[in-house]
């Protein structure tokens, strides 16, 4: 089970966020995922393997953690960040999904 | 770089079952490993299933044991979601994802558009 916290964020543009996704067994192949998800778009990659940003995400998105405690940092929001992030684990052949964390901004 | 299409909404009976396709291009079909993730109304992201061709396995939630079917035609290179026995709150976006499979995992990269499937009397 993957639980995030806070359950929703509102921040202004400029500020940095700080998303947590906590494992209810520890996740030692670091085989864990951050996806953004705006309404009407499918899902979108952010982070794999904890910390890699995938394919022309901005750098302002970073992943970080081990073991059972992992967070996504947003560093500098701007508008275009509001969206729904979920975390999830590749780890086991049954794949799960946090419940994802609601960035509002201000 | 995969690009997956998707079928269209569909409108089903409760009691039912919904045939969802996931058509990909690019990339070589049998080093990529799908999944079905769905998307309820107000709710969010729930893994389905998944299936990678290169070996014929699949793997479910446990919810969904029994109901679903997953399968992928590597002719077409594409990728089937079979839900049966639907009711009311099967009622979601039913989106197709791959990503290609190594060290024997793989995580989401591509996404499909997503299907509407509607269950209503």
């Amino acid at each position: 089970v993957l639980t995030q916290s806070p359950g929703t964020l509102s921040l202004s543009p400029g500020e940095r966020a700080t998303l947590s996704c906590r494992a209810s067994e520890s996740i030692s192949t670091r085989f864990l995922a951050w996806y953004q998800h705006k309404r009407g778009q499918a899902p979108r990659l952010l982070i794999y393997d904890v910390s890699s940003r995938a394919t022309g995400v901005p750098d302002r998105f970073s992943g970080g953690g081990s073991g059972t405690d992992f967070t996504l940092t947003i560093s500098r929001l701007e508008s275009e960040d509001s969206a729904v992030y979920y975390c999830q684990q590749y780890d086991r052949a049954t794949r799960t999904f946090g419940q994802g964390t609601k960035v509002e901004i201000k | 770089q995969v690009n997956l299409v998707q079928s269209g909404g569909e409108v089903k009976k409760p009691g039912s079952s919904v045939k969802v396709s996931c058509m990909a291009s690019g990339g070589t079909f049998n080093r990529y490993a799908f999944s079905w993730v769905r998307q309820a109304p107000g709710q969010g992201l729930e893994w389905v299933g998944g299936i990678i061709p290169v070996f014929g396995t699949t793997n479910f939630a446990q919810k969904f044991r029994g109901r679903v079917t997953v399968t992928a035609d590597e002719s077409s290179r594409t990728v089937y979601m079979d839900l049966s026995s639907l009711r009311s709150e099967d009622t979601a976006i039913y989106y197709c994802a791959t990503g290609y499979y190594s060290r024997a995992t793989y995580y989401l990269e591509f996404w499909g558009q997503g299907s509407l499937v509607t269950v209503s009397s």
